[in-house]
């Protein structure tokens, strides 16, 4: 059982690059997240899936989009990366609701 | 502007001795309330959570307190341990679909042998 899986665990991009971050889960959740983390700062939510077909903006949605491929997977895409866009990255999943969220190990994007 | 706040980035503490860790939040809408621990170069797992209808919630070694009119929770973990250094961060999350998590910056928590 994987729980969370995230592809690539790193990556290097130029700005103007073309990227997108796979996350899959095996738990038979209904929500999905993206997050992203930077130095000092929390995790912030970048787009959110409730259940399969269905996508949001959350907090810092500019410069991202996704795709809820199925009910496994959620992907983020960066049409034209940029410098600021350098971040640890998080996919997480949840049953909905109160349940908790589970997250994935985070890919690493620099962005030069 | 920081709805949930975490003001101390480090703390650390003596192995047996207590961890207090604290939180602060702006948004009274904020009903759910959750402590993640993370190791470096991994995703954060859930510690702990507390609704808001509580204001005290227990699991084995950590506690979690909240105090609504002050707008305050902290997490309390008894004993430390040496495996408890981490970061811990704070999230909050109000009624509303799919539950969005707002988070604290975090409390790097190094637990002294």
């Amino acid at each position: 059982n994987a729980g969370v899986t995230q592809t690539p665990k790193f990556q290097v991009l130029k700005t103007g690059q073309s990227m997108t971050l796979q996350c899959a889960q095996d738990m038979n959740h209904n929500s999905m997240y993206w997050y992203r983390q930077d130095p000092g700062m929390g995790l912030r939510l970048i787009y959110y899936s409730a259940s399969e077909g269905t996508t949001d903006k959350g907090e810092v949605p500019n410069g991202y989009n996704v795709s809820r491929l199925n009910k496994r997977e959620f992907s983020l895409r960066l049409e034209s990366a940029a410098p600021s866009q350098t971040s640890v990255y998080f996919c997480a999943s949840s049953r909905g609701g109160l349940e908790t969220q589970y997250f994935g190990p985070g890919t690493r994007l620099l962005v030069l | 502007d920081q709805q949930v706040k975490q003001n101390s980035p480090s703390l650390s503490v003596q192995e047996g001795r207590i961890s207090i860790l604290n939180c602060d939040y702006t948004n009274s809408m904020f009903d759910y309330f959750l402590w993640y621990k993370k190791y470096p170069a991994e995703g954060p797992t859930f510690l702990i959570s507390i609704s808001s209808i509580k204001d005290k919630n227990e699991d084995g070694r950590f506690t979690v307190f909240l105090n609504k009119s002050a707008k305050h929770l902290s997490l309390h973990i008894v004993p430390s341990q040496p495996g408890d250094s981490a970061v811990y961060f704070c999230a909050a999350s109000r009624s509303g679909s799919a539950r969005q998590l707002t988070f604290g910056s975090g409390t790097q928590l190094t637990v002294l042998p």
